[in-house]
């Protein structure tokens, strides 16, 4: 089946740095990529939609600026989050959907922001 | 506004017996219909979908039925083991196509006892 790789699966920055979170599709090509948060014991949030060579398209509230998505292949997608706060510690999901899978989910990131 | 809900945080069911977990969503432009389980520090796994050109979807141990005039879904378990204790999100999609952004509901942890 469909397989799409996350990484990094866990990761500690200091205040102010930025983290890149990559996610790939290693068996098919996305059409669309989709990103997520979780905050503790809460649902998953869309971030943001990114498809192949176009801007992504950023859910209400959340900062375009402060969260820069490339999706520059049909396989490959990054989040980075910029000058990272503790407030941005949360657990980071991508998911790539496509005609022939649907959706298909990484296995997520954990972020924490010291 | 929440879309899609699930209004029990949290179901405790024995071993052997059907697990029955509800949701139910507000927007008719909801077309397509999907239950992911999740456990901690991991990403959602995707479960059972549904169209909502069909009233019911079955898969093994799992069924899920939609009464799409009540915007009404579940998910049927049946017989539960304590392998399925996990978080269960339904999530809706469609605005047209079945390939659009996913909505979450906010969960349901499910436990089942040995």
């Amino acid at each position: 089946g469909a397989v799409v790789s996350q990484h990094p699966s866990r990761v500690i920055c200091k205040s102010g740095t930025s983290v890149k979170i990559e996610c790939r599709s290693l068996d098919f090509q996305a059409t669309t990529m989709f990103w997520y948060r979780q905050f503790p014991k809460q649902s998953l949030m869309l971030m943001a939609t990114s498809n192949e060579g176009s801007k992504a398209t950023y859910e209400q509230g959340v900062e375009k600026d402060k969260f820069l998505i490339n999706h520059a292949s049909l396989t490959l997608s990054t989040l980075t989050v910029t000058s990272a706060h503790p407030e941005d510690s949360s657990f980071y999901i991508c998911s790539a959907s496509s005609t022939a899978y649907g959706y298909t989910f990484g296995s997520g990131t954990r972020l924490t922001v010291v | 506004d929440q879309q899609v809900k699930q209004n029990s945080p949290s179901l405790s069911v024995q071993e052997g017996r059907i697990s029955i977990l509800n949701c139910d969503y507000t927007n008719s432009m909801f077309d397509y219909f999907l239950w992911y389980k999740k456990y901690p520090a991991e990403g959602p796994t995707f479960l059972i979908s549904i169209s909502s050109i069909k009233d019911k979807n079955e898969d093994g141990r799992f069924t899920v039925f939609l009464n799409k005039s009540a915007k009404h879904l579940s998910l049927h378990i049946v017989p539960s083991q304590p392998g399925d204790s996990a978080v269960y999100f339904c999530a809706a999609s469609g605005l047209g196509t079945s390939y659009d952004k996913v909505i979450f509901g906010p969960g349901t942890s499910l436990s089942v006892i040995p």
